[in-house]
């Protein structure tokens, strides 16, 4: 079975530019979470979709923003990148909350 | 808001040894979810062990258990006959029940280096 899909794998990007990364949950995963983590410390949690709806979000600004689409895969947009975006942004997927979440291999971002 | 902390940036253990990492968490919640995820150099973060709050049963999976302490907020992972493999960093986790805002909160995470 494949597992949390996420692309691209790692991304250079100029200060200023917008990206957006993707993400493919697992077969039969309706949740689909990101987190952003910064080199040394744990992930924050930007973004959970359930059901193409947003059920949460964390403590970021209006550039992050997420969508999920009928297949329950998602991307996340980040506009008016800073140097402080630069960052590994995970992906995880859920079928329920009590089984935690299943990670993808992270997209590296580095902003320039 | 929920917080966590790991208060061990490092740990080193000999290979076939012991080792436990440290947890706790700040909540009013009564029911959640603990986990610890395991992060080697691939990225990737594993999944290794999960607690429901409700059960005072400590989970184990193989080499690794919890010592789930819930009146203390405390929450240790426990490696038994530690293996090279073991080396990574990992993370204590918590999550609220699905009704609730239902991110999951990290810790800053240990690394743990497993010596031949």
């Amino acid at each position: 079975d494949a597992g949390v899909t996420q692309s691209p794998t790692h991304l250079i990007k100029t200060r200023g530019q917008q990206v957006t990364l993707r993400c493919s949950p697992i077969s039969g995963h309706k949740s689909v979470s990101w987190y952003q983590q910064v080199l040394g410390q744990g992930p924050q949690f930007i973004f959970q979709y359930y059901e193409k709806e947003e059920r949460g979000r964390g403590n970021f600004p209006d550039r992050f923003s997420a969508r999920q689409f009928p297949n329950y895969s998602s991307e996340l947009n980040v506009n008016a990148l800073l140097l402080g975006d630069s960052a590994l942004y995970l992906c995880a997927s859920s079928f329920q909350a009590n089984y935690g979440y299943t990670f993808g291999s992270g997209t590296r971002l580095t902003v320039v | 808001a929920q917080t966590v902390t790991q208060s061990q940036p490092e740990m080193s253990v000999q290979e076939a040894e012991t080792v436990t990492l440290s947890c706790t968490y700040d909540t009013s919640e009564s029911d959640y979810y603990l986990f610890w995820y395991k992060q080697p150099p691939s990225r990737q973060m594993i999944l290794v062990i999960r607690q429901e709050a409700y059960k005072q049963q400590n989970a184990t999976e193989n080499r690794f258990s919890v010592n789930f302490q819930k009146a203390a907020k405390s929450f240790s992972l426990k490696i038994s006959d530690s293996q090279l493999g073991d080396a990574a960093m990992y993370f204590c986790a918590y999550r609220s029940l699905p009704y609730n805002n239902n991110d999951m909160r990290f810790g800053a995470g240990t690394r743990l280096t497993v010596k031949p």
